[in-house]
């Protein structure tokens, strides 16, 4: 149980276009879910987090306007990274609270590789 | 606000040797805390977790963590190397109350020599 998966698994854009990673609470409901990036041998960033029904919270320094969460329902959430450049390039990783188990912990999904050419 | 702090961003053990990966925190209130493993190109699994009951944490993979309060340490270890401990280690400490929300460590790079 509690499972988590992200589409894709890795994809490669161009400079200037949008790309959106889905992130799936596949045998639980998630009313939150917390989207980080990490770049290469570094640790994890909390980007932000999304609460389903509601507009996300965004960590200080992360544009909201770039990276666009929608949490439409209690299995989706999703990380929109508009206008991509190279700097965008990143691993993003998801995770989510089981919300019927009232439990703290977290299921962490296997990550989204983006890159931006 | 809460922290945490890692100690050693690579340690290096021979195969069948103690390892201690050391994790310091800061939390305002009592916190929830964390040991997660992550392999190269994967997402995080978690070893073992602290959420106020024994103060002695055992994961898996015969990892075990001890919460020292006076200290604000959690330090993982497991009492025999193998070669597939092997990857990147993160403490993460949560905040109840806070939503929730998990900050990671700087993370720590196992390396396990044969």
């Amino acid at each position: 149980g509690a499972v988590v998966s992200q589409h894709p698994s890795w994809v490669i854009c161009k400079s200037g276009t949008s790309v959106k990673i889905e992130c799936r609470s596949l045998d639980f409901q998630a009313t939150t879910m917390f989207w980080y990036r990490q770049f290469p041998k570094q640790s994890l960033m909390l980007m932000a987090t999304s609460n389903e029904g509601s507009k996300a919270t965004y960590e200080q320094g992360v544009e909201k306007d770039k990276f666009l969460i929608n949490h439409a329902s209690l299995t989706l959430s999703t990380l929109t990274v508009t206008s991509a450049h190279p700097e965008d390039s990143s691993f993003y990783i998801c995770s989510a609270r089981d919300t019927l188990a009232g439990t703290y912990e977290q299921y962490f999904g296997p990550g989204t590789r983006l890159t931006v050419t | 606000a809460q922290s945490v702090t890692q100690l050693g961003s690579h340690v290096s053990v021979s195969e069948g040797a103690l390892v201690l990966l050391r994790c310091n925190y800061s939390s305002s209130v009592p916190p929830y805390l964390f040991w997660y493993v992550q392999y190269p190109n994967q997402g995080l699994q978690l070893l073992l977790k602290y959420t106020s009951a024994a103060t002695l944490v055992k994961g898996i993979n015969g990892f075990e963590a001890e919460f020292k309060k006076s200290e604000t340490s959690f330090h993982l270890t497991k009492p025999s190397a193998h070669m597939s401990d092997a990857a990147e280690y993160f403490c993460a400490v949560s905040e109840r109350g806070g939503g929730f929300k998990t900050i990671f460590g700087a993370g720590t790079r196992l390396f396990v020599k044969a």
